[in-house]
């Protein structure tokens, strides 16, 4: 059963650099692709980005300019930095394994999920 | 883009009760269209993919139905863990969740 942990700092100041990582347990990040989801507190759920080991990556339109996913397989774990953060940006953020069957993309593990608050 | 949206919002409900739930998106997407259960404070829980699959250990009394355009999803008897907020997604065009419906007690 794969497991994933989320880590990072809880508290980024507006105009800095949003850092988290993944770690993968139970099984190899090499096999599978892997996302990061994110929640504003009280509200609903928005996918941010996708990558596969490859280090192919796809990104929500919205945030990709500002969006950096890489994969560390030598740490069985995935990254996730998201620059130039607002206030906007405060959010549970969730890591989570991505199951693509033919056309179809589901988030079939998570994260317990870390809230990462924007403030000065 | 794809629009997706949901209804109801929310919806209150006895133990029991037969629940649906719908999805629908602005496109077709033909059946790229997934279910999730979310409780306060947690991770969401994958229900449903591809439509109408189960997913492996959820029980029976949810469904999925659909393509196109509208999608379903159905709580057949309603239980007391139940009561959470369900977020459908689809994967047609990138990936987007629907705003959700919250379940809660009548």
């Amino acid at each position: 059963q794969v497991q994933l942990q989320e880590s990072g700092p809880g508290l980024v100041k507006p105009s800095e650099t949003l850092s988290l990582t993944c770690a993968v347990s139970g099984g190899s990040i090499s096999s599978y692709y892997w996302s990061w989801i994110r929640q504003p507190p009280g509200k609903g759920l928005e996918w941010i980005v996708y990558i596969y080991n490859s280090g192919s990556a796809n990104h929500n339109p919205s945030l990709k300019s500002r969006v950096t996913i890489s994969v560390d397989t030598s740490k069985n774990q995935f990254s996730l930095k998201l620059s130039s953060v607002t206030a906007a940006d405060t959010a549970v953020y969730y890591c989570a394994k991505v199951k693509k069957a033919g056309g179809i993309f589901y988030f079939d593990y998570w994260g317990q999920g870390t809230l990462v608050t924007v403030s000065s | 883009d794809i629009q997706m949206t949901q209804s109801p919002s929310s919806l209150s409900a006895s133990v029991g009760d037969r629940v649906t739930i719908t999805c629908r998106a602005s496109q077709y997407i033909s059946n790229y269209l997934n279910w999730y259960q979310q409780k306060p404070g947690k991770a969401p829980k994958l229900l449903i993919y591809a439509a109408s699959s189960l997913k492996s250990g959820v029980p029976s009394r949810f469904s999925g139905s659909g393509s196109g355009t509208d999608f379903t999803l159905t709580i057949s008897s309603l239980q007391p863990e139940d009561f959470a907020t369900y977020y459908c997604q689809q994967s047609y065009d990138n990936l987007l969740f629907g705003p959700g419906t919250k379940v809660d007690i009548k």
